[in-house]
């Protein structure tokens, strides 16, 4: 049950692109296509903005998209805009013998300069 | 709307004990798997626990195995969190959190402060 691996932070300027990567192993996001990626402002509770790897929730912009190759996922901001800056943690399903869990990554945060 | 509610929360002593409470609406409970996830001081998100929507099958991450214990009361929409042995790195916000598919967490309590001290 290590957490998964992001880098600390990311930035870029506005309407430029960012992209977070998340490294597991084959007991984690390797093994399943169950990855999931939040967004948490300071002081408030994370915000689910894709899940299942690629697929966004309603109302979450599409400049957000995700993806995953082998034990690593990544998540893609496009357009980047003021309000994207935050934090940014993902999450994989962890099967182990039988047991239902979960792991979470390391976190990002992403400063728009 | 989906609200999601914790309470529960407050200081302890090391080796103290707390119980958390998450009262939830605005969604089929009984048919919902729950959670608890901690984000500890200037750290990143935890998951801790899940219990299963019928109650009777929960998992831990490691580090609280025998010391948390996960429960639900599906008459009263409330998914409890019992916390024994607090240690100082317990001391964190605890999120009670809606299950939804696969590590989706689909919808989020607004927090409730956990104090270990010494």
């Amino acid at each position: 049950q290590s957490a998964l691996t992001q880098p600390p932070s990311a930035s870029g300027s506005p309407g430029q692109s960012v992209t977070i990567s998340c490294t597991g192993t084959s007991s984690d996001v390797g093994g399943y296509n169950y990855v999931s990626w939040y967004q948490q402002h300071p002081g408030k509770a994370p915000k689910l903005m894709i899940y299942e790897v690629s697929k966004r929730p309603s109302g979450v912009p599409d400049r957000f998209s995700g993806s995953k190759s082998g034990n690593t996922a990544s998540l893609t901001v496009s357009g980047l805009q003021a309000e994207d800056e935050a934090d940014y943690y993902c999450c994989s399903y962890a099967a182990s013998d039988g047991a239902d869990l979960r792991v979470f990554g390391t976190g990002t945060k992403v400063t728009v300069l | 709307q989906v609200q999601l509610v914790e309470s529960g929360g407050g200081v302890v002593q090391t080796g103290g004990s707390l119980r958390l409470s998450c009262a939830a609406s605005g969604f089929s409970f009984s048919r919902s798997h729950m959670h608890w996830v901690r984000q500890t001081p200037g750290k990143g998100l935890e998951w801790v626990a899940i219990i299963w929507n019928d109650g009777r099958t929960d998992f831990y991450v490691d580090s609280v195995k025998g010391r948390f214990t996960i429960s639900r009361d599906n008459s009263k929409n409330t998914v409890h969190l019992q916390m024994n042995s607090l240690r100082g790195e317990d001391t964190g916000v605890y999120y009670c959190a809606k299950d939804a598919y696969h590590a989706t967490f689909d919808y989020w309590g607004q927090g409730t402060l956990v104090t270990v001290s010494s």
